[in-house]
């Protein structure tokens, strides 16, 4: 049963422009939802998270959505560079230092 | 401030060998989580440990097991590699909820 449902497989964006991933959860027993950044052949960066009290939270170009009553939450990376070029991996976990439970994963590929 | 590290970097092994990785975990964290990560999938789910037990389990056999220290680094012990073990292996340390990843072991079984 796969609990984090991530979309779309690969995504293509110019630069300059607006690189939306999504995801969906099923347990509502999860309240901490982290992004994470992977180059290839390198481990999971943390880019951002957030918890179920607010409806977003944005770092610099890197802003989180959620949606409680969907429970849905999305990644929407503005001003997109080649450099964000990589993997990106929503995950969701519960208070308590849960394993985290890990969507499929989005490969983006920023082109100028 | 070192970052999570893992040893070694690569290893190539062949079937029914045995491999042991290693972790450190970030300054001041009690906590570490290993992960096994399949050509482009996302990480699953080991086990953790936490004051050198383990806490938690996913849905791995036997094969799989684990030693934390008590300086909180770790190991992770595969037995009997299989050809479906050929994974990078990913160590993330945390105090709370937030996790930190290690750059990975990529085992080859061969």
């Amino acid at each position: 049963q796969q609990q984090v449902k991530q979309s779309p497989q690969s995504l293509i964006v110019q630069k300059g422009g607006i690189s939306i991933i999504n995801c969906a959860y099923e347990n509502t027993a999860f309240d901490y939802f982290p992004w994470y950044q992977q180059f290839p052949g390198k481990g999971p960066a943390l880019l951002i998270a957030i918890r179920p009290d607010v409806s977003e939270k944005k770092e610099g170009r890197f802003t989180i959505s959620f949606n409680k009553s969907a429970k849905q939450f999305s990644l929407h990376i503005m001003d997109s560079q080649p450099g964000d070029s990589a993997t990106y991996f929503c995950a969701a976990s519960s208070t308590g230092n849960t394993p985290l439970v890990f969507g499929k994963g989005t490969r983006l590929s920023v082109i100028a | 401030d070192a970052g999570v590290t893992q040893s070694p970097t690569h290893l190539i092994k062949t079937r029914g060998q045995q491999v042991t990785l290693r972790c450190s975990p970030k300054s001041g964290h009690d906590t570490v989580s290993w992960y096994q990560q399949a050509l482009g999938q996302g990480p699953q789910f080991i086990f953790q440990y936490y004051e050198e037990e383990e806490r938690q389990r996913g849905n791995f056999p036997d094969r799989f097991s684990g030693h934390q220290f008590p300086n909180y680094s770790s190991e992770l012990n595969v037995n009997a590699l299989l050809l479906g073990d050929s994974a990078l292996y990913l160590c993330a340390s945390s105090l709370k909820d937030t996790q930190y990843f290690g750059p990975g072991t990529r085992l080859t079984v061969l």
